[in-house]
Formats: structure tokens, C-alpha cells, sequence
């Protein structure tokens, strides 16, 4: 069974430090995978999304992430961090017959002045 | 605007009395379904409909109803809710493809005494 783990629920970062939210996987097959973001008092919105295209994707708001078949991985990164970043960070992968996405536990990113 | 509806935003209710959480979408999408999200656990999903008529239990489904007579909404219901089900609720739908990505609710609030 598909399984998504996220490294750290709560990372602190100063204002214009780099950005990294760590996400790994397990699944035999390379699944589908996405980054969603929360912010507060909202629904989740797709930052971007991993469909074996291209291993590097860009996403909205300057956020990229990188599929590493052979660490499992699909950590999501920024440059520089910005006061509206702060939000809670999902990764979800999915790929069976019926598509249902396995979330992560989430990330709460804060940034720092 | 496309976009996913949930009603109400927020709801108190007590042990027992059913309630039903409404959800509808604009986008003519096959698939919809529902997520709790608790603090620490991320987002589980209850049940899905892969179309009209056709629907699915998630990994915790116990507790709850769905039904899809209409393409465009899938209320969730709370045939005798209890405080465990107190939590955060969002519906979220896309089209049939498992690649496509989720258009996501503002979410329910629901605390049940």
C-alpha cells in the first residue's frame, strides 16, 4: 500500500532563507505525486503537480519540486522565502485505478521577519 | 468561477442529532469526494464517487453516508453524529483522469458535544 511520509510538521525559516519541505513515498510503481498548499481558513489549492514528464516541476508562486525515483523522494523547495509562504504544505500521491490521493501529515511552514 | 461549495462553513450540533454537509461543484466532474482533516493526521479520506450512482468507501468511512443521485453534488451525512467526528471537513472533486488534480472546498467546521 501507497504510503506518504513528511519530514517535520513545523519548519521555521527566515524571510528570504531557502525554502525545503521534505516528502517521501513508497510505492513499487511511481506514482503520481503533488504538492498542495492550506493557508489559513481555507481549502487546499495545488502548488504543483509530478505526472513523469519532466523529474524537475515547476509550480505556482516560485515553488519547484524534484522527483528522485531512487530515494523515493519529492521534496518541494523555494529560493527565497516570503512573508505569505506561511501555510500548511501537503504531499499526496496517487495513482491506483480509482486515483485516490494518500496525503501526507502536512507541514506548517512559519517565516520569519 | 469554478469552483466547489460547502454548506454550511461551520456547524454545532449534538450527539445523535443527524446533520447532512452539502457539497456541490460546477466543473461537470466525474470524481468527488470527502476528507476529514484532524491535527497531526493530515487529511483521511471518508468516501468518493468515481461518477452518478457510483460510490466508495475510503480509509475511515465508519459513521458516515454519501450519495451521488446528481452529477454535481455529494452531501455527507451524520446519521447520529458523535464527539469523534468532531473535525474539519472539505469535499473536493476533478475530472476523471487520476492525474488531474483536486479542486477543494472552503471546508466545514463541525463540533459535535
Amino acid at each position: 500500500a501507497q504510503s506518504v511520509t513528511q519530514l517535520g510538521s513545523h519548519v521555521s525559516v527566515s524571510e528570504g532563507a531557502l525554502v525545503l519541505l521534505r516528502c517521501n513515498y513508497s510505492s513499487s510503481v511511481p506514482p503520481y505525486l503533488f504538492w498542495y498548499v492550506q493557508y489559513p481558513n481555507q481549502g487546499l489549492q495545488l502548488l504543483l503537480k509530478y505526472t513523469s514528464a519532466a523529474t524537475l516541476v515547476k509550480g505556482i508562486n516560485g515553488f519547484e519540486a524534484e522527483f528522485k525515483k531512487s530515494e523515493t523522494s519529492f521534496h518541494l523547495t523555494k529560493p527565497s522565502a516570503h512573508m505569505s509562504d506561511a501555510a500548511e504544505y501537503f504531499c499526496a500521491a496517487g495513482g491506483g485505478s480509482q486515483g485516490n490521493l494518500i496525503f501526507g501529515k502536512g507541514t506548517k511552514l512559519s517565516v520569519k521577519p | 468561477e469554478a469552483q466547489v461549495t460547502q454548506n454550511p462553513r461551520y456547524l454545532i450540533t449534538v450527539t445523535g442529532k443527524k446533520l447532512t454537509v452539502t457539497c456541490s461543484q460546477n466543473m461537470n466532474h466525474e470524481y468527488m469526494s470527502w476528507y476529514r482533516q484532524d491535527p497531526g493526521l493530515g487529511l483521511r479520506q471518508i468516501y468518493y464517487s468515481m461518477n452518478v450512482e457510483v460510490t466508495d468507501k475510503g480509509d475511515v468511512p465508519e459513521g458516515y453516508k454519501v450519495s451521488r443521485k446528481e452529477k454535481r453534488n455529494f452531501p455527507l451525512i451524520l446519521e447520529s453524529p458523535s464527539p469523534n467526528q468532531t473535525s474539519l471537513y472539505f469535499c473536493a472533486s476533478r475530472r476523471g483522469h487520476t492525474n488531474e488534480k483536486l479542486f477543494f472546498g472552503s471546508g466545514t467546521q463541525l463540533s459535535v458535544l
